[in-house]
């Protein structure tokens, strides 16, 4: 079966310092890994994915992800936080025997302090 | 990135009203649009597969009855709420996926609608 976790509820962080969001998987086979940000009342915005290649993926709002194989883990991370980061983030992994099908995590509330 | 609009975006209805949602993608075309159903502080529960030209797939535990999907063309899908009681009350987000092929495409969501259903 697939699933993605997010261990962490809340994250809170201060402006201008890095910030990571856990995301660990489950999926037999070979992942294809999704962020996703939502903000308040609004659907949910791509921010990167990882397929294959390049364990460190780039995204938008210059974010990006880790994949760790080993550690079955796609943390999202940022070098400096902004305050306008502030939203819920939720992992995604698509199934592997379905194109359409997505798990998505719990979703993480980040906060950034100013 | 491709687009993808929802109507109404808040809704407040009487009990056993009926409530449709469309749900379109402006700049592509979508074979293959979802429904998902958002609870507070909750991530998103896939609800149904919406084909264009045939039946909707349903998720385990999604009663078709209750909620009506009709793919009418390649860019809108609508999502009917049957005789909504308080219980239904959500936030409903569409998504689509672009027709390209290989199993990377993210999908596009729309902005989601709030039902309260009174």
């Amino acid at each position: 079966a697939q699933s993605v976790a997010q261990p962490e509820d809340q994250v809170n962080v201060a402006e201008g310092n890095p910030l990571t969001v856990k995301c660990t998987y489950s999926v037999s086979g070979n992942p294809y890994l999704f962020w996703y940000v939502q903000y308040p009342n609004r659907g949910l915005q791509f921010l990167l994915k990882y397929i294959t290649g390049d364990n460190l993926v780039k995204g938008s709002y210059g974010f990006e992800a880790e994949f760790n194989k080993s550690q079955t883990s796609f943390h999202l991370k940022k070098p400096s936080a902004l305050v306008s980061d502030s939203a819920l983030y939720f992992c995604a992994v698509r199934a592997v025997y379905n194109f359409n099908k997505f798990y998505f995590g719990s979703g993480t509330k980040l906060n950034v302090k100013p | 990135g491709a687009v993808v609009s929802q109507h109404p975006s808040r809704v407040i209805c009487k009990s056993g009203t009926s409530v449709k949602i469309e749900c379109r993608s402006l700049d592509f075309q979508a074979t293959t649009m979802f429904w998902y159903r958002q609870f507070p502080k909750q991530s998103l529960m896939l609800m149904a597969t919406s084909n264009e030209g045939s039946k909707a797939t349903y998720e385990q535990g999604v009663e078709k009855d209750k909620f009506l999907i009709n793919h009418a063309s390649l860019t809108l899908s609508t999502l009917t709420v049957t005789s909504a009681h308080p219980e239904d009350s959500s936030f409903y987000i569409c998504s689509a996926r672009t027709p390209t092929s290989g199993g990377g495409n993210e999908q596009f969501f729309g902005p989601g609608t709030r039902l309260t259903v009174l």
